[in-house]
């Protein structure tokens, strides 16, 4: 079965600053990774994904993540945030179950973005 | 916006009682999913429906049942209603039951007195 760690249920950072958002996951096959937002009151809003190919992949927003397979993560970054950065983030891997793809979520991490 | 469409937005109820949410996937999407979001059990996969047939089950409660209609549009069934299963549920559709990009709809938010 698959499984997905966040570290750091809460992050806080300055306005500026750079932003590290941690996620390993667990997974018996080559897996499909994903980030995704929650602004308050809102849906699940996709930020990049990761299937094949390039290991380093560019989201919306100035996000970007790089697959690293020995290290089994996916973290988030931008190099600079911005007030409205301010959300909880959402790691997510998806692995084949039957015919198939099951998405299975961490537990979030809350982003703070400090004036 | 995702495309998806969840109606209501909010319910509120009592306990023992049963409730239905809707979801409509984005135009085109085969697939449909629900999510339950708690701030206990996080974020948690219930059911997923491909093109009319229930193709994947995670942690959903037998009290619990969900169908996709013709129309492709879905419905999440909650009956004898616990205060436990106040939670934010979300619906998500995909084009097909593979690796696509699932869009999620803005929720309703349950709340069982």
């Amino acid at each position: 079965a698959q499984s997905v760690t966040q570290l750091g249920s809460h992050v806080s950072v300055s306005e500026g600053a750079l932003v590290l958002l941690r996620c390993n996951y667990s997974s018996s096959v080559p897996p499909y990774l994903f980030w995704y937002v929650q602004y308050p009151n809102q849906g699940l809003q996709l930020l990049l994904k990761y299937t094949t190919g390039a290991t380093l992949v560019k989201g919306i927003n100035g996000f970007e993540a790089e697959f690293k397979k020995s290290e089994t993560s996916f973290h988030l970054t931008t190099p600079s945030a911005h007030m409205s950065d301010a959300a909880e983030y959402f790691c997510a891997v998806s692995t084949p179950s039957g015919s198939a793809r099951q998405l299975t979520f961490g537990s979030g991490t809350q982003l703070t973005v400090l004036p | 916006d995702s495309g998806v469409t969840q109606t209501p937005k909010h319910l509120i109820t009592a306990t023992g009682q049963r409730v239905t949410l809707r979801c409509s996937p984005r135009s085109g999407d085969l697939s449909v999913y629900w999510y339950q979001q708690s701030l206990d059990q996080g974020l948690q996969f219930l059911i997923q429906y491909y093109n009319g047939e229930e193709r994947a089950k995670g942690n959903i409660l037998e009290r619990f049942s969900a169908q996709q209609f013709p129309d492709l549009h879905s419905e999440l069934n909650l009956s004898s209603l616990e205060l436990g299963d106040s939670a934010l549920y979300f619906c998500a559709s995909s084009v097909e039951t593979g690796g696509s990009i699932q869009y999620f709809g803005a929720g309703t938010r349950l709340s069982v007195l």
